[in-house]
């Protein structure tokens, strides 16, 4: 059973750099075709793709937030980080991670969510 | 850059009654990297539709998706209660690599 949580602050001061950690269970990323992937949802608002990491390392960024997002994984502790710098307000959303399998194309399996507020 | 249209944006239908969704892409979109998800309030996307028309593991049947190209389907053949949700496509492939729709919500008329 595959099974996804996400981790980090609920609150962020605009300027300061989120740290979001997924934590997996019932696959590995060392597994051919695996990958993990990050997906926002402001409060009312539709879902947005951040980031994505495949088993190889190859590492994928929405071209519009490439350049404050970083991704990486930790294969022995079944984690992959986020991180997303110069945090504002408009960064305020409920944060997803999802196993996906690059064949398919679709994230199949998510985490619960975990929602981040960026507030001074 | 892709760009998903989801329509309508409300769709007020009763138990029993089909709903038919429609997510058109401003470029051509590979069937094999089309797909639906279903959210509930408070909830995480629940992958329904993958390659178009494929179901993800454990969803009924009444659930199926259609299209090709710029056009694409999902289709809920008769509703039941619980499938009350907002609904999103998805595409994979093109720049944003993955994209999504802005969602259709299907509430109880």
């Amino acid at each position: 059973q595959i099974t996804l949580k996400e981790s980090g602050p609920t609150l962020v001061k605009p300027t300061q750099t989120l740290t979001l950690t997924c934590t997996f269970s019932g696959f590995s990323l060392s597994t051919s075709g695996v990958g993990v992937g990050w997906i926002r949802q402001p409060p009312g608002k539709a879902l947005e793709w951040l980031a994505l990491i495949y088993w190889d390392d190859d590492k994928r960024y929405s071209p519009s937030l490439k350049s404050r997002l970083t991704i990486t994984k930790d294969t022995s502790k079944n984690q992959v980080v986020l991180t997303m710098t110069n945090m504002d307000p408009v960064d305020t959303a409920t944060y997803y991670c999802a196993h996906q399998l690059k064949y398919v194309g679709a994230f199949d399996i998510w985490g619960q969510g975990t929602m981040v507020t960026v507030s001074s | 850059e892709i760009v998903l249209t989801q329509s309508p944006g409300t769709l007020s239908l009763s138990p029993g009654e089909r709903a038919t969704l429609s997510c058109r892409a401003s470029q051509s979109v590979s069937s094999s990297y089309l797909a639906w998800y279903q959210q509930k309030p408070g909830q995480a996307p629940r992958l329904l539709i993958y390659g178009a028309s494929s179901r993800a593991t454990g969803i009924p049947d009444r659930f199926s998706g259609s299209g090709s190209g710029t056009d694409f389907t999902l289709t809920i053949s008769r509703l039941e209660p619980e499938d009350f949700a907002v609904y999103y496509c998805q595409q994979y492939g093109s720049s944003p690599e993955w994209t999504f729709g802005q969602g259709t919500k299907v509430e109880i008329k």
